[in-house]
Order: C-alpha cells, then sequence, then structure tokens
C-alpha cells in the first residue's frame, strides 16, 4: 500500500526558514516523479515544485522560484522542501503527492502545515 | 486569480446529477489532459478522474468526466450526501512549463 507522510510544517516568522520532509513507502520510490502542492486558507489548491525520480530535474511555481528547493533521496525514500525566505502567503497546508507529468497526482500525503506569522 | 477557471459553488440535491466546469486555454486544456481531485473537508485531496475521463480504482461510476476544446467538465450523478467536497480539475500548463490547478468548486448536497 502506498503511503506517504510528511512532517516538518510549524510556526515561522517571515523571512525564516523550514525544511518539509515526505517519507514514502509501498511503491519504488526513485521510479516516480513526486510533487508538493499547497493550500491556503480560504484558497485553492496550488502546484509548488516536482522533482522526476531518475535525472531529478527540478520544476518550480513562479510563486517560489528561487525561495524554496525540492530534493529527494532515493536511498532513503524521502522528498525534501526546503522553505527560505518565507511571506506570509505561503501560509497552508503543504501536501506531498505522487506523480508530476500530466498534472496526474496518483497518491497524496495528510499535509503538513507551514504558518508564516510573526 | 487560477489558469483553470472553475464555478466557485454548485448545489443540488440527493439523487440529482451535478456538472462542474473547467475552462482553460490552448496551453493547458486545449493541448493536454484534464485530471479531476476531490478534498473531502479534512482531508488530503484525492485523484478522482485522470486522462479526461478514467476513473482510478475504487471510484463509484457515478463520477465521470469529459473533455472539448479548451473546456472540460465534471459530472456526479445520483448525488449522496457524502459528495459534499471541494473539487478542483488540473492539467499542464505548456507555457508555465508546470501543472495548473482551478480555483476549486465547492458542492453542497442541499
Amino acid at each position: 500500500e502506498v503511503h506517504l507522510l510528511e512532517s516538518g510544517g510549524g510556526l515561522v516568522q517571515p523571512g525564516g526558514s523550514l525544511r518539509l520532509s515526505c517519507a514514502a513507502s509501498g511503491f519504488t520510490f526513485n521510479n516516480y516523479a513526486m510533487t508538493w502542492v499547497r493550500r491556503a486558507p480560504g484558497k485553492g489548491l496550488e502546484w509548488v515544485s516536482s522533482v522526476l525520480g531518475s535525472t531529478l530535474n527540478t520544476y518550480y511555481a513562479d510563486s517560489v522560484k528561487g525561495r524554496f528547493t525540492i530534493s529527494r533521496d532515493n536511498s532513503k525514500n524521502t522528498l525534501y522542501l526546503q522553505l527560505n525566505s518565507l511571506r506570509g502567503d505561503d501560509t497552508a497546508m503543504y501536501y506531498c503527492a505522487r506523480g508530476f507529468p500530466l498534472a496526474h497526482f496518483d497518491y497524496w500525503g495528510q499535509g503538513t502545515l507551514v504558518t508564516v506569522s510573526s | 486569480q487560477s489558469v483553470l477557471t472553475q464555478p466557485p459553488s454548485a448545489s443540488a440535491t440527493p439523487g440529482q446529477r451535478v456538472t462542474i466546469s473547467c475552462s482553460g486555454s490552448s496551453s493547458n486544456v486545449g493541448s493536454n489532459t484534464v485530471n479531476w481531485y476531490q478534498q473531502l473537508p479534512g482531508t488530503a485531496p484525492k485523484l478522482l478522474i485522470y486522462t479526461n475521463n478514467q476513473r482510478p480504482s475504487g471510484v463509484p461510476d457515478r463520477f465521470s468526466g469529459s473533455k472539448s476544446g479548451t473546456s472540460a467538465s465534471l459530472a456526479i450523478s445520483g448525488l449522496r450526501s457524502e459528495d459534499e467536497a471541494d473539487y478542483y480539475c488540473a492539467a499542464w500548463d505548456d507555457s508555465l512549463n508546470g501543472a495548473v490547478f482551478g480555483g476549486g468548486t465547492k458542492l453542497t448536497v442541499l
């Protein structure tokens, strides 16, 4: 059974940093692209970033480009998202999802909450 | 402002059929397949329809998807109270080189 478990969220001040993790199990991790999607309070889903499984090519939404960094450790079956220069509008639930090409995300974690506030 | 346009809300009574639209452009819906996601209150999103009209295992056939040109739609027949959720369309955007979501439609079962 595919399982994705996010961690690392919390309260951080504007301008601060945070690293999110997503532990994956139940599938061959390095065979799949992985993605972060967020949902801000009162807003809809927003694609944040993706990384391919083998080539490790990365992709970012314009809203986070230059501030967030996606990475993965295939030996640990873990996906990461480094969040730097955080702003209030980064406050959201961050979900880890399997997949990326053609916006096809077939499994999702339960999410980790990031709150940016002073 | 989302790249894909959905109505913010929809409602219907149990047993009825409801349709949710998703409008895009030639760089996304017009040239790529559309997926639909369901997010029940307090839970993670779930893949509901992929590649325009395919249902993942376990999704009832009450849910169906279609696409024509730069628009897509999700239909739910035999509406049930447990279908009350937020629904999102998504597609790849060739110009943005990324995935784009609709703004979401909150479905209320009256």
